[in-house]
């Protein structure tokens, strides 16, 4: 079966610093891609997706994702954080099925 | 844009009570699933559905108990709660794989934060 590990339960930066949150998953083929977002009090929101071609990937709110391979890792990226990005960050992998595995989640703390 | 409406934000019902959460999609979709989340636990999965009248278990189904009836509707019953079902609980659909822009990304509704004393 699939898992998700997102290594980081905190990650603090200061506003303007850049980000990166890890991601990384097992699984025998390449599947499906994810990070969500989940602001206080709400439901997840999409912030970009994987599925083939080009490794890199752009997503909503200037964030974006590379996907490596040989590291099986999917690392979320923002080059200078706001202190509206504070939120819980979640990482999803979905096997060539619909049904995704969750990792559980990186809360990300914003230092004005 | 997609939209998950849940039928409540916050609920407080006594243990032992039958509780109905109601989600409903407005995009055709044809999965969807039910979770709950927990402080350090991230989003474990409850149920999920394929299609109307059908449903699968998911991780953690043990006390509750689904129902689709509709396309847009998926219902999650607790059917008698106890004060570890305290929790957030979160809805979300998809569109399958094969359809225009289908890659299995979910939509979520706002979720429901559930408090049984």
């Amino acid at each position: 079966a699939q898992s998700v590990t997102q290594p980081d339960i905190h990650i603090t930066v200061s506003e303007g610093a850049s980000l990166e949150l890890r991601c990384n998953y097992s699984y025998g083929a390449t599947p499906y891609l994810f990070w969500y977002v989940q602001s206080p009090g709400q439901g997840l929101q999409l912030l970009l997706k994987y599925f083939s071609g080009d490794t890199l990937v752009q997503g909503i709110k200037g964030f974006e994702a590379e996907f490596k391979r040989s590291q099986s890792s999917f690392n979320l990226r923002k080059p200078s954080v706001h202190w509206s990005d504070a939120a819980e960050y979640f990482c999803a992998v979905a096997p060539g099925s619909y049904i995704p595995t969750f990792g559980r989640g990186t809360s990300l703390i914003v230092h004005p | 844009d997609v939209k998950v409406t849940q039928s409540s934000r916050y609920l407080v019902k006594r243990t032992g009570e039958k509780v109905f959460l109601e989600c409903v999609q407005d995009m055709d979709h044809e999965n969807m699933f039910w979770y709950r989340q927990d402080p350090g636990l991230g989003l474990r999965l409850i149920y999920f559905s394929y299609d109307v009248k059908m449903k699968e278990k998911g991780d953690i189904p043990e006390g509750y108990s689904v129902s689709r009836e509709k396309k847009e509707r998926f219902s999650l019953i607790l059917e008698s709660a106890s004060t570890n079902q305290t929790s957030m609980y979160l809805c979300a659909s998809s569109s399958p794989r094969g359809e225009a822009g289908g890659t299995y990304e979910q939509y979520f509704g706002p979720g429901t934060r559930l408090t049984v004393t």
